[in-house]
């Protein structure tokens, strides 16, 4: 089992939709978990942080985190294509000490 | 946040040679790690480079591959040494000020 998996998309919805992304994780220690933005031939971009069970609002992002059932999502409420980009779910494993492990990411398309 | 600068942003190479990357970053950290994105791919960590000691590097990453300089708390560089097409990719510094990691540019890398 990957550490961190992530749908394999890609993922399409038309603008004004919500966009759901999901990811899961493998180690029940894990404390932090982090959302990045990437845009194609950019460098990756925080837009979430999450370290508690429940939901954290930013905008129109909303992180959700489950530590029972190690799984983190990100929902795009409103989506536009300017969000048009890939996704990628990361996750600081135990005794990792800041260092990040990378799902696969999900390519998301918001249709006009 | 912190900025964070990369050089070259890209190169092409011809196999055999090496490439010294550079990353400087406007305040002083302790913590800087070494990505690579392969085309289509997400992120994998190379090593950890922390100012005084020896890098760490991730299984499957050498130094004598990819010696790493950490020779402040405001630089760093890495080299990818004797290169093969294989090692075209992005290379990606990136930088945790406070509990929460930031990315460079990177570093487009063409290996012919």
């Amino acid at each position: 089992q990957k550490e961190v998996e992530q749908n394999s998309g890609p993922l399409s919805v038309p603008e004004g939709a919500i966009a759901s992304l999901n990811c899961t994780y493998s180690d029940r220690g894990s404390q932090s978990f982090f959302w990045y933005r990437q845009y194609s031939g950019k460098s990756p971009e925080l837009i979430m942080s999450i370290y508690s069970n429940g939901d954290k609002e930013d905008g129109r992002f909303t992180a959700q985190l489950n530590k029972a059932s190690q799984y983190v999502s990100l929902l795009i409420r409103d989506s536009q294509p300017s969000d048009s980009a890939t996704y990628l779910c990361a996750v600081v494993l135990t005794g990792a000490n800041s260092k990040l492990t990378f799902g696969k990411g999900i390519t998301l398309s918001v249709r006009p | 946040s912190a900025v964070i600068s990369q050089k070259p942003s890209r190169d092409i190479c011809q196999r055999g040679t090496s490439l010294t990357i550079q990353c400087q970053v406007d305040s002083q950290v302790t913590m800087m790690f070494w990505y690579r994105q392969q085309p289509g791919q997400s992120l994998t960590l190379i090593a950890t480079a922390n100012q005084g000691s020896e890098a760490t590097y991730e299984s499957g990453f050498v130094i004598d591959k990819f010696p790493i300089s950490r020779p402040n708390l405001t630089f760093s560089t890495l080299t990818v040494s004797n290169m093969s097409p294989e090692d075209s990719s992005i290379y990606l510094c990136s930088v945790v000020p406070q509990e929460t990691q930031y990315f460079g540019p990177g570093t487009r890398l063409l290996v012919l």
